[in-house]
C-alpha cells in the first residue's frame, strides 16, 4: 500500500491551460506539503498544510492554489500554465511540522509546451 | 538568508571505495539537519536527522556526522545499490515545517 500517492505521474499540456495534481497519504500524518523540483534538482517548498490549515505559503504565483479537503488529501491546482512551470512536483507528509522526516510521493512531472 | 551547499555535485566510486559527501550550511538557529536519498524518478527517502554538533547516526554503510557549519555523509565500502542522489536539508528553529534543501550529490557506484 503506497504511503503517499500522487496523480498523475506525468502531465503534458499547453501554455495557458489549467491543470490539477492530487495527493493522498494513508499514514495518518497531520502535515502535508507541496515541493517543486526544478531542472537543477533543487527542492523548494511551495505550501504546507497542518490539519487542513495553510501554514506555509512561499512566494509562489497566485496561479498556484492548494486545497486540502481533509488532512489526508492535498491537491494543487495551477491556472494559466506557463513554460517556467515545467518541473517535478512532489507531495510529502510528516507526523508534525517539527520533524524533518518527510514521506514523499513519487512526483508528478509537469511539462508545459 | 539560509544556505545549503552540497559538494561534490557528482561522485563516481568503485565498489568498495569509501568516500564522503559534504553539506555546508548557513542557517540562523539550526533546528535540525536531514539527509535524504533520491533514486531516479522517485521521491526522496528519509535517511537521518541530526540535531546538534557532534551527533552521529549510522545506517548500514552510511554514517552521518554534524558540526556547527557542515555535515558529512560517509559511505563505507559502497555497493552499486548505493547509487543515488543524496540530499541534505536544514530546518531553522523558528521556521515551523520549512525545510531548505541542497542541490544534492549524485553518487554512482560501479562494480
Amino acid at each position: 500500500d503506497t504511503a503517499v500517492s500522487q496523480t498523475p505521474k506525468y502531465l503534458v499540456t499547453q501554455m495557458g491551460n489549467d491543470k490539477s495534481i492530487k495527493c493522498e497519504q494513508n499514514l495518518g500524518h497531520d502535515t502535508m506539503y507541496w515541493y517543486k523540483q526544478d531542472s537543477k534538482k533543487f527542492l523548494k517548498i511551495m505550501f504546507s498544510y497542518n490539519n487542513k490549515e495553510l501554514i506555509i505559503n512561499e512566494t509562489v504565483p497566485n496561479r498556484f492554489s492548494p486545497k486540502s479537503p481533509d488532512k489526508a488529501h492535498l491537491n494543487l491546482h495551477i491556472n494559466s500554465l506557463e513554460l517556467g512551470d515545467s518541473a517535478v512536483y512532489f507531495c510529502a507528509s510528516s507526523q508534525d511540522s517539527g520533524t524533518g522526516e518527510l514521506f514523499f510521493g513519487e512526483g508528478s512531472r509537469l511539462t508545459v509546451l | 538568508e539560509d544556505q545549503v551547499t552540497q559538494s561534490p555535485e557528482a561522485l563516481r566510486l568503485q565498489e568498495g571505495e569509501s568516500s564522503s559527501l559534504n553539506c555546508s550550511y548557513t542557517v540562523s538557529g539550526l533546528r535540525g539537519l536531514f539527509w535524504y536519498r533520491q533514486d531516479p524518478g522517485k521521491g526522496p527517502e528519509f535517511l537521518f536527522t541530526l540535531y546538534s554538533a557532534g551527533e552521529e547516526k549510522e545506517k548500514e554503510r552510511l554514517k552521518a556526522t554534524l558540526t556547527k557549519k557542515e555535515s558529512f555523509l560517509h559511505i563505507t565500502a559502497p555497493k552499486p545499490e548505493d547509487s543515488a542522489t543524496y540530499l541534505c536539508a536544514v530546518q531553522r528553529g523558528d521556521s515551523w515545517g520549512k525545510f531548505q534543501f541542497g542541490a544534492g550529490t549524485q553518487v554512482v557506484v560501479t562494480p
